[in-house]
């Protein structure tokens, strides 16, 4: 079973519009969750990183929420653009008694189409 | 500023054949992995590199080598391809490894299919 699940698996949605993606994890020991955006044809690249001690962290129209006590996430995407259609990969790091070896737990993304 | 390459972009090769994938950095980063990434599956770790000369297995190794003789390269050789490694495959690097805020840079992946 996969430790990071993620929901919805795609979305439609009208350019303007906000959206919102769930992540939820049973990784542990938690040491910090990452939000990567993927566009077709590219490599990820980091959004955000949290560590359980924050809650929410912003980066433009993306907001991320942390729930560490519920291993729940969600990436918020504010007033959506046609550049926002990607893959949103949440991925949780546990931590490893190996300095800088933290394991990480990859989902499988929401993919996200935003439409004129 | 060319960060991570990899090359080529695509390729197509045979059942039974060997390829290797290069993977270059120009940041002197420490850490690189290789990832392959397939429907229905998150990104999966097949080897890491802590530093020139040290790799290490990830969690689908099986069919892999690699080697990391320069801090800059790190490729990934399929000895003799099979169909099941048909897939996207990501070359990343990281200054100081995934931990606490360590952010992975990733490449613009590779696409193999083998037939």
């Amino acid at each position: 079973k996969n430790q990071v699940e993620q929901s919805p698996q795609s979305l439609i949605i009208l350019e303007g519009k906000n959206c919102t993606l769930q992540c939820n994890y049973t990784v542990s020991p938690f040491s910090n969750l990452r939000w990567y955006k993927q566009d077709t044809g590219r490599g990820p690249v980091s959004l955000t990183i949290m560590t359980f001690s924050e809650n929410t962290k912003s980066n433009g129209r993306y907001t991320a929420t942390l729930d560490a006590d519920t291993k729940q996430s969600s990436l918020h995407i504010t007033a959506s653009q046609l550049s926002d259609s990607a893959s949103y990969i949440c991925v949780v790091s546990a931590r490893t008694q190996i300095y800088g070896n933290n394991r990480l737990a990859f989902g499988k993304g929401n993919q996200v189409v935003v439409i004129p | 500023d060319a960060g991570i390459t990899q090359s080529p972009r695509y390729k197509i090769t045979e059942t039974g054949r060997q390829v290797t994938l290069m993977c270059h950095q120009t940041w002197s980063h420490s850490y690189m992995f290789w990832y392959r990434q397939d429907l229905g599956h998150g990104l999966r770790l097949i080897y890491y590199s802590a530093a020139a000369d040290i790799t290490d297995k990830g969690e689908v190794p099986d069919g892999y080598v690699v080697s990391r003789s320069k801090t800059e390269n790190f490729p990934l050789t399929l000895e003799s391809a099979t169909r099941s490694q048909t897939s996207v495959y990501f070359c990343a690097s990281s200054e100081f490894g995934t931990g606490d805020f360590h952010e992975q840079y990733f490449g613009p992946g590779t696409r193999l299919t083998v037939t």
